[in-house]
């Protein structure tokens, strides 16, 4: 059974349409994150939510809303797509908030959205 | 602003040789420091964590120090193999995870 599973695995769409990407855990984990990952391979986290709620939200524009029905799932909504949002996403999972325990995050296998 | 700098981009060493990667970060004091291990098309996969108390983590044929006055991490894997190729990645702990950009390591055989 896949830990952290996201859909979908590739996404190519052109610029301006809206996308979501979905996520869910079985891990039984309390919290969720969303990391972009650029072609230069950097990680940069973007949402983490804890047990439904949103903890951390960097500065990332106003047209990415992630929603989380439950603790196991933390949907990414994509309005208005532009050629910059082409990366990876990744979501992730973690027993503690931080991932301050033993077992570190659960990332799931990606999904590479390009925009054309 | 808060740094992580992982020493160089990529990494080649010989078959059997101890691959050393370093981690150095400032304006940061992480409560945990934590390594991965990406593969082309994977997301990352949870390799060890070191807390601030503690100097080094073994696990298997690796092995991490942690020291916060120089603020760096070296991460070691001993008698290296082809199938330990992959990017590698810090990330710091505090009241959220950031991660380094990694560095590349081929092992020849």
């Amino acid at each position: 059974d896949t830990a952290v599973s996201q859909t979908p695995k590739y996404l190519v769409t052109q610029m301006g349409n809206d996308k979501s990407i979905k996520c869910e855990q079985n891990l039984g984990h309390d919290t969720m994150y969303w990391y972009k990952q650029d072609s230069k391979k950097f990680l940069k986290i973007m949402f983490s939510y804890n047990n439904k709620e949103l903890i951390i939200n960097e500065t990332v524009p106003n047209r990415f809303s992630p929603k989380s029905p439950d603790k196991a799932h933390l949907n990414l909504h994509i309005n208005s797509l532009e050629l910059g949002d082409s990366a990876v996403y990744f979501c992730a999972s973690s027993q503690v908030a931080g991932g301050l325990s033993n077992y570190g995050y659960t990332f799931g296998s990606g999904t590479r959205l390009t925009v054309v | 602003s808060q740094k992580i700098e992982q020493n160089s981009e990529a990494l080649n060493i010989q078959e059997g040789k101890t691959a050393t990667l370093t981690c150095n970060y400032t304006n940061y004091s992480p409560a945990y420091l934590q390594w991965y291990r990406q593969d082309p098309g994977r997301g990352p996969v949870f390799l060890l964590l070191i807390r601030e108390n503690e100097k080094e983590k073994r696990k298997e044929r690796l092995k991490v120090t942690f020291d916060t006055t120089l603020k760096q991490s070296l991460f070691h894997i001993t008698a290296s193999q082809p199938a330990d190729s992959a990017t590698y990645l810090c990330a710091l702990s505090d009241n959220d995870m950031r991660f380094g950009a990694g560095t590349r390591l081929t092992v020849k055989p």
